[in-house]
């Protein structure tokens, strides 16, 4: 097992350009989640997967942003016609579905920057 | 609604003394609290859980934290700082879905030497 990973780590871009994150939880867990996280703040929610069905979105996701899991295992978050506002840490996690549900265990995040 | 609410930004002490961390709560109904910890440039990290059997919860690297309902508060503790333990920390509450944390500002640990 060797935790939930990230890529990229560091994605520079201008803006009107898009990008993709990738996400690979741990594989026992069923449930993945994505979270922003910009500087000085604590993470808010995006979305979460159980599965390969997303259960939940933030109204913080607008139509730019996408997510996927499409085989219940690693997972793509998308954005489009980036933005500078969109310049943040974006976090994955993911979590077993029963017992310790609510215990996240998270990816080193992928920092975005849009000049 | 849950909320949660970190009444310090930044906290500085000095090597080996004792850190205090304060959070305060709302909720509903009697909740799931934790304390993550983000080391500079590395994953958020689980400390501590409380999930209502023993208010007094032990975690990683000497931390603890009391739940006290009467108060509402999930402080975060530690008898004696040590420079590793400087990073951020958070109080995150869950909420009654089980899957959504709500997620303090967090607090600077600031160790001096």
């Amino acid at each position: 097992d060797t935790g939930v990973s990230q890529d990229p780590r560091h994605k520079i871009t201008k803006r009107g350009q898009n990008v993709t994150f990738r996400c690979d939880p741990i594989s026992e867990h069923n449930r993945l989640y994505w979270y922003r996280q910009t500087l000085g703040q604590g993470p808010e929610f995006l979305t979460y997967f159980q599965n390969e069905a997303q259960l939940e979105k933030s109204r913080l996701l607008s139509d730019r942003f996408s997510a996927e899991r499409p085989k219940g295992s690693f997972s793509t978050l998308e954005i489009q016609r980036t933005e500078q506002g969109d310049s943040a840490m974006y976090l994955c996690a993911s979590s077993p579905t029963r017992a310790g549900a609510n215990v996240l265990t998270f990816g080193a995040g992928s920092r975005l920057t849009v000049l | 609604a849950q909320s949660v609410t970190q009444l310090d930004s930044h906290v500085s002490v000095s090597e080996g003394t004792p850190v205090l961390l304060r959070c305060n709560y709302s909720s509903s109904y009697s909740p799931s609290l934790f304390w993550y910890v983000q080391h500079p440039n590395k994953g958020l990290q689980l400390l501590l859980k409380y999930t209502s059997a023993a208010t007094l919860v032990k975690g990683i690297n000497g931390f603890e934290a009391e739940f006290k309902k009467s108060e509402t508060s999930f402080h975060l503790t530690k008898p004696s700082a040590h420079m590793s333990d400087a990073a951020e920390y958070f109080c995150v509450v869950s909420d009654q879905s089980n899957y959504q944390l709500i997620w303090g500002a967090g607090t600077k640990l600031i160790i001096k030497p």
